[in-house]
């Protein structure tokens, strides 16, 4: 079956690093996602991985190991604007004319203390 | 730069009402898709569609309506509202994999309420 597996909720404090886990099983694999939503908005892509190895952005990286059906999400310097839920999504290879359809785990609410 | 443009934004229903919730992109992007946001649920795909005249199923299909006539709208129809249905509603556009960036642009969301 498909299952994408993220914590519920994580704090951090201003100025910190965090990591924000993702484990997932599905039928194939083509790809996966992380976005930001802050409460009330629309999700926003933050950054892609299809290969093993990280994705610098910044302030953001991601993480893959296709291996282990695993990837992270690490925030450097929080800050209180970080304060958000965190999506994983996993595109399974399958379906969607074999494109792929896009499967998203329930999120992380990442709450950003002074 | 319009992007993802979802109308409209809040909505309340009568149980047993029909409506339509309209999507339009302007990046002539090929797949669209419609999800549904629940508390604790992340977001479940309800209908998808790979291009013009092209539309199937996502995970929770039932109760929802869609069709795809042009590149650019991509409807989606409640055909008899249930208080179930209640929910936050998204949708969403993108390349297909392999022609260029392939994230999903989403619209700002529809709140909808059935009573």
């Amino acid at each position: 079956g498909q299952n994408i597996d993220q914590p519920t909720e994580m704090t951090a404090t201003e100025g910190a690093i965090v990591q924000i886990n993702c484990t997932y099983q599905t039928s194939g694999f083509n790809g996966l996602f992380w976005y930001q939503q802050h409460a009330g908005e629309a999700p926003t892509f933050l950054s892609y991985n299809v290969l093993d190895g990280l994705e610098e952005k910044g302030r953001f990286s991601s993480f893959l190991s296709r291996s282990k059906g695993y990837s992270y999400l690490l925030l450097k310097e929080l800050q209180m604007k970080d304060s958000a839920s965190y999506l994983c999504a996993v595109r399974d290879g399958r379906g969607y004319n074999q494109g792929g359809k896009l499967i998203f785990g329930q999120g992380t609410e990442l709450s950003v203390k002074p | 730069n319009a992007g993802v443009t979802q109308t409209p934004k809040f909505q309340v229903l009568k149980t047993g009402q029909s409506m339509t919730l309209q999507c339009a992109q302007d990046m002539n992007h090929e797949y669209m898709s419609w999800y549904r946001q629940d508390p604790g649920m992340g977001l479940r795909l309800i209908h998808y569609s790979v291009g013009a005249g092209i539309t199937d199923q996502g995970e929770v299909p039932n109760g929802y309506n869609v069709s795809r006539s042009t590149t650019e709208d991509f409807p989606l129809r409640l055909l008899s509202a249930a208080p179930s249905q209640t929910s936050v509603y998204f949708c969403a556009s993108s390349y297909p994999p392999g022609q260029g960036a392939t994230e999903a642009f989403f619209g700002q969301g529809t709140r909808l309420t059935v009573v």
